[in-house]
């Protein structure tokens, strides 16, 4: 059973300071892997996938790194603004499982302006 | 184009009743997933629908049980509720290829369930 474990579970930043927030999954046989943007009682929003043939994928202030050998994925927040406060989340798809998403509980991120 | 559509958004149940969720996935997806988010936690797979048959299911009891459309929208149904089935249930829709494979999912907004 995959199991997906994020650390920090919370963290609390300046705003202008750079966020990194840590994935750890147990099965290297992934697929892809996603990194989410939950706000509070909200649903998820997909900042960035990484597939496993990749090693890292960009956006804007967003870097998501990928090493599926050591089962470890971090994202990057650069230059983090007081916006960025919500919970991220990690969640891995394993080769085999047809699209079912194993989710790590979430980084939650709180930037002081 | 609208994306993934759910109803209610909010839910107060007491236990023991019965509550039926609906889901409408993105245009062009034909699979729609289920997942439970409880507080603090990272949501748990329940099931995965797609040409109207439940195709995986998740840890979860025969209490959940689901539904999909002919038009590819789906009902999540809990018997029986308990107080931990006090949850956020989110909706994810996707396309299926030709090939058999999932495309990425894309997620609802949830509806918040509270049972009493």
């Amino acid at each position: 059973k995959q199991e997906v474990t994020q650390i920090p579970a919370a963290l609390s930043v300046p705003e202008g300071e750079n966020l990194v927030l840590n994935c750890s999954f147990t099965d290297s046989a992934i697929y892809n892997l996603q990194w989410f943007r939950q706000d509070p009682g909200k649903g998820l929003t997909s900042l960035l996938l990484i597939q496993s043939s990749q090693r890292e994928q960009t956006s804007g202030r967003l870097n998501a790194s990928l090493d599926k050998s050591s089962g470890r994925s971090t994202l990057y927040i650069a230059a983090s603004q007081p916006g960025d406060s919500a919970t991220y989340l990690c969640a891995v798809r394993h080769r085999h499982g047809n699209n079912r998403l194993a989710f790590g509980k979430g980084n939650q991120v709180v930037v002081i302006p | 184009d609208a994306g993934v559509t759910q109803s209610p958004t909010h839910l107060i149940k007491t236990r023991g009743q019965q509550v039926t969720l609906r889901c409408s996935p993105k245009s062009g997806h034909d699979t729609v997933s289920w997942y439970q988010q409880a507080l603090g936690q990272g949501p748990q797979f329940i099931f995965q629908y797609y040409e109207e048959e439940e195709r995986q299911r998740g840890n979860f009891p025969d209490r959940f049980s689901g539904h999909q459309f002919p038009n590819y929208s789906s009902e999540l149904n809990v018997n029986a509720l308990l107080l931990g089935d006090s949850a956020l249930y989110l909706c994810a829709s996707s396309q299926r290829t030709s090939g058999g494979f999932q495309e990425t999912q894309y997620f609802g907004p949830g509806t918040r369930l509270l049972v009493l």
